[in-house]
Formats: structure tokens, sequence, C-alpha cells
């Protein structure tokens, strides 16, 4: 599986936007760029994914570099309970057999 | 709540006990995942069943490790003579086989072997 970078944590302040890196320099052209997040004593869970052009929905919005080697999941304006871990994973398909979870970026939200 | 469920939440057991974890996934799922999390790290991948097939197996998953889905529905994970290394969340996740969506998680089992 191609490998992702992410930094290990951020901050940031309650309702301004957040944006999280994540560098992908090995993806190959199957490649679809995942985002999952895990907060505090949950599972994982889904928030978007994309393959080449840029995502919305409700949760988050996903920009993807034109050359694919990296993204950035962007949370229009940060909440409490958007502290969470972050993972960033790259997926051959959309039905995949299973996630390679890297270590992910912690992000906290200051009031 | 048509979640994925996963009993105990928690399990504490002597070393070299035999521990049985069970996961229902949501209903239409046919496919499910098994994961460990240690503390500090992303889950790392175990299993998977598509309906009652277990189609891939990590190297993680020693012969103490066995998993069933006997009817395509619940799994089980077992874990046969427990070490102090297996102290992990087992986290069970499903999803349909073609689908737009990810895969969606429940909350874990929590094992600790004393």
């Amino acid at each position: 599986d191609a490998k992702t970078t992410q930094p290990n944590s951020m901050e940031s302040n309650e309702e301004e936007p957040v944006h999280l890196p994540c560098n992908h320099s090995t993806i190959s052209g199957t490649d679809y760029i995942h985002w999952y997040r895990q907060l505090p004593s949950q599972g994982p869970e889904y928030v978007i994914h994309g393959l080449t052009s840029n995502v919305n929905n409700r949760m988050a919005s996903l920009a993807i570099a034109e050359d694919r080697k990296s993204s950035t999941l962007i949370l229009h304006r940060a909440t409490l309970r958007d502290a969470a871990v972050y993972y960033c994973i790259l997926s051959k398909e959309t039905s995949g057999s299973r996630l390679t979870f890297g270590e992910g970026t912690q992000l906290t939200v200051n009031p | 709540d048509t979640g994925v469920s996963q009993n105990p939440r928690h399990k504490i057991t002597k070393r070299g006990q035999n521990v049985t974890f069970r996961c229902d996934p949501i209903s239409e799922h046919n496919r499910l995942y098994w994961y460990r999390q240690t503390l500090g790290q992303g889950p790392e991948f175990l299993t998977y069943f598509q309906n009652e097939a277990q189609l891939e197996k990590s190297r993680l998953l020693s012969d103490r490790f066995s998993a069933e889905r006997p009817k395509g529905s619940f799994s089980t994970l077992e874990i046969q003579r427990t070490e102090q290394g297996d102290s992990a969340m087992y986290l069970c996740a499903s999803r349909k086989a073609v689908s737009l969506y990810g895969y969606t998680f429940g909350s874990g089992t929590r094992l600790t072997v004393v």
C-alpha cells in the first residue's frame, strides 16, 4: 500500500477553519484518498473520500492537489466535538478489502 | 440504533485464558472486518469476511486467533491462551461490497490481559 504522511498534531480555535494536510507522493492512479477520524473511546468514523476532484459533504471538504501527491481535509468551522485523531488513508478502490491506518493527526480544538 | 454493535465493551482476563468477542454488523452489509488497535497507534487490519467466507487474513493473526462468521451475519473473534501482548482495542467494521460510502466501525472491545 502507498504510504501517507501527516503531522503528528495540530491545534485550532473553535469556530475557525482547519486545514489538515496529507502527503502521498507515491500514490497510484487507482488509489482513492480516504479520511477517517477517531474520537476518544470510539471506533473510527468515515469523513470523506475522493479520487481526483475536490469533494464536499456535510462534514468536511477534501481538496486534492492537481498532481494528487497531496491532499487537505478542510473543516470549515471547528467545534470542540471535532477534536479527534484524523487519518488519511489510500485505498485501491472504494470497495477495497481493507484500510491501512497510519498514526494520524491529533487535532486539538481550543475554546 | 442500526450501527455496528460489539460485545463486550470491556474484558479483563488472566493470561492463558480464552476470550471471545462478538460483532453484529449493519444488517445489509455483507463485508465484515476485524482490526486491532494499541495505545497511540492506528488500527491494524486482522481479517475480513464477505458473507460467511473469510477472504483475507493478516500475518498478525497468529494461530491463537480465529474468526468466524457462520451465517454471514454476526462474527466472533476468539483468542486462545491469551498473552499480555494481546491487550488492545479490538474493532469491528462493516460495509457493502460495492458502496460509495466508507466503513462503519463499532466502538470496539477493550481487552486487558493481566
